[in-house]
């Protein structure tokens, strides 16, 4: 079944600056690669979406990148604010297959005022 | 258009009782998803379910757990003679078919 990894499990940066997550996947059959975006006690929110005929989509400050080759997608956040500051999941799903997502592990997010 | 409703948002059980979890999908949807994510952890997958019938329940303990989506109705996951174990904050979450997966507030689940 589908493995998705993701580094790093905590991030802090200053406000104003960039942040990276990124993930990796073992199925090159999944096709569909959501970030949700959890904070405490509430539910996890999709913010962005990319799907694998496509190798960069971006939304305002959010960006996401896709490299089917060597199975790994990243989360990029410009001029981050401090409502940033959750938790963000990556995942990945096979359209056409078991159609479940696999989530990856986490990562906190800290923005630093 | 409401989004994805959970019941109860909280529930507290003793070792050995059952808990019975409701989710209404958005409407028109019919494909039902349940993950349970435990203190500080990821989603993992329990079942994926179409009215009347389960897709795939892989992801589901073998024993005590159970779900259903019937005709009418909500999705119901039911954990008999819970387990301290079991506690966690469980969520649903819908689709209409080869979409995006919008998530309930999830039913965070306690058991003493």
């Amino acid at each position: 079944g589908e493995n998705v990894e993701q580094h790093p499990s905590t991030l802090s940066v200053q406000e104003g600056d960039s942040a990276v997550i990124k993930c990796t996947y073992s199925d090159s059959a999944s096709n569909y690669f959501p970030w949700y975006k959890q904070e405490l006690g509430k539910r996890p929110q999709l913010i962005i979406d990319i799907r694998s005929n496509v190798g960069e989509k971006k939304d305002q400050r959010i960006a996401v990148t896709l490299n089917k080759t060597a199975k790994h997608f990243s989360l990029h956040i410009t001029e981050t604010q401090p409502e940033d500051s959750a938790v963000y999941f990556c995942a990945a799903i096979t359209w056409g297959g078991n159609e479940k997502l696999t989530f990856g592990t986490g990562t906190r997010l800290t923005i630093i005022p | 258009n409401a989004g994805v409703m959970q019941n109860p948002r909280h529930l507290v059980r003793r070792r050995g009782q059952e808990a019975r979890l409701r989710c209404s999908p958005m409407k028109g949807h019919s494909h039902v998803y349940w993950y349970r994510q435990l203190p500080e952890e990821g989603l993992k997958f329990m079942v994926y379910l179409q009215k009347e019938n389960i897709i795939d329940e892989s992801g589901m303990p073998k024993e005590r757990f159970s779900a259903e989506f019937p005709k009418e109705g909500p999705s119901i996951l039911r954990i008999q003679q819970v387990v301290r174990g079991d506690s966690a904050a469980y969520f649903c979450a819908s689709s209409p078919g080869g979409d995006e997966q919008f998530f309930g507030p999830g039913t965070r689940l306690t058991v003493l």
